[in-house]
């Protein structure tokens, strides 16, 4: 069927408000990932679930940062008290299995701006 | 750890021009490389992958060897053309599963 979707789209939020970000993966892909790309860089790599279990968070940048995956399907990337440098675009990306040679497909992202 | 180089930006080429973006890496073990596509308005899409040393990987005349001795991954086309403009970004993959890390990408212009 569709592609990963994430919603919403845009989201502009006062600094200290806290945001949820949403990921729908490709149905039938257990691998999920979320990454973020800050205007004029490169991706950077947050977190991986395999199933419904995160074992790489490593790129979580501080506590104010979780994500969960519930029945290896839907992921909410959760952004506490926001700060002015959490602005970036964030984006959800899914794979059948995960292996290290996957195709991963990305969805459109998510633009996040903090005032 | 891991990690990626690519030129900086912005290639800006006249159409039918030879491209080269070049891009080294920095890692332990044997990763899978890639480079991702970013077309404006759309999202990232994979352009082409190689999985082992002296691997071709090639999509839509883009051309790149996987070559460990140099740990590059150096993106070429022939002739580019409009259509063409977008940012790329090379990427490998880490941990033994699809953990990507990216270079800062490189945007390229092409003009008629």
């Amino acid at each position: 069927g569709a592609g990963v979707s994430q919603s919403p789209s845009n989201k502009v939020t006062e600094k200290g408000k806290d945001v949820e970000l949403r990921c729908d993966p490709i149905s039938g892909h257990t691998a999920l990932y979320w990454y973020r790309q800050r205007l004029g860089q490169g991706l950077e790599f947050l977190i991986y679930f395999q199933g419904n279990s995160a074992p790489d968070k490593s790129g979580l940048p501080s506590d104010r940062f979780s994500a969960e995956r519930t029945g290896e399907s839907v992921s909410t990337l959760t952004i506490q008290r926001t700060q002015q440098e959490d602005s970036a675009v964030y984006l959800c990306a899914s794979s059948p299995a995960g292996a290290s040679s996957e195709k991963l497909f990305f969805g459109s992202g998510t633009q996040l701006s903090v005032l | 750890g891991d990690s990626v180089t690519q030129m900086e930006g912005p290639v800006t080429l006249s159409e039918e021009a030879f491209l080269t973006i070049n891009c080294t890496y920095t890692a332990t073990g044997y990763p899978s490389l890639f480079w991702y596509v970013q077309y404006p308005g759309e999202g990232l899409q994979l352009l082409l992958k190689a999985t082992k040393a002296d691997d071709k990987g090639s999509n839509k005349g883009f051309e790149a060897t996987y070559r460990k001795e140099t740990t590059s991954f150096h993106l070429e086309k022939g002739s580019v053309q409009v259509s063409d403009s977008a940012v790329y970004f090379c990427a490998l993959s880490s941990g033994g599963y699809n953990k990507l890390i990216f270079g800062a990408g490189t945007r390229l212009a092409v003009h008629p």
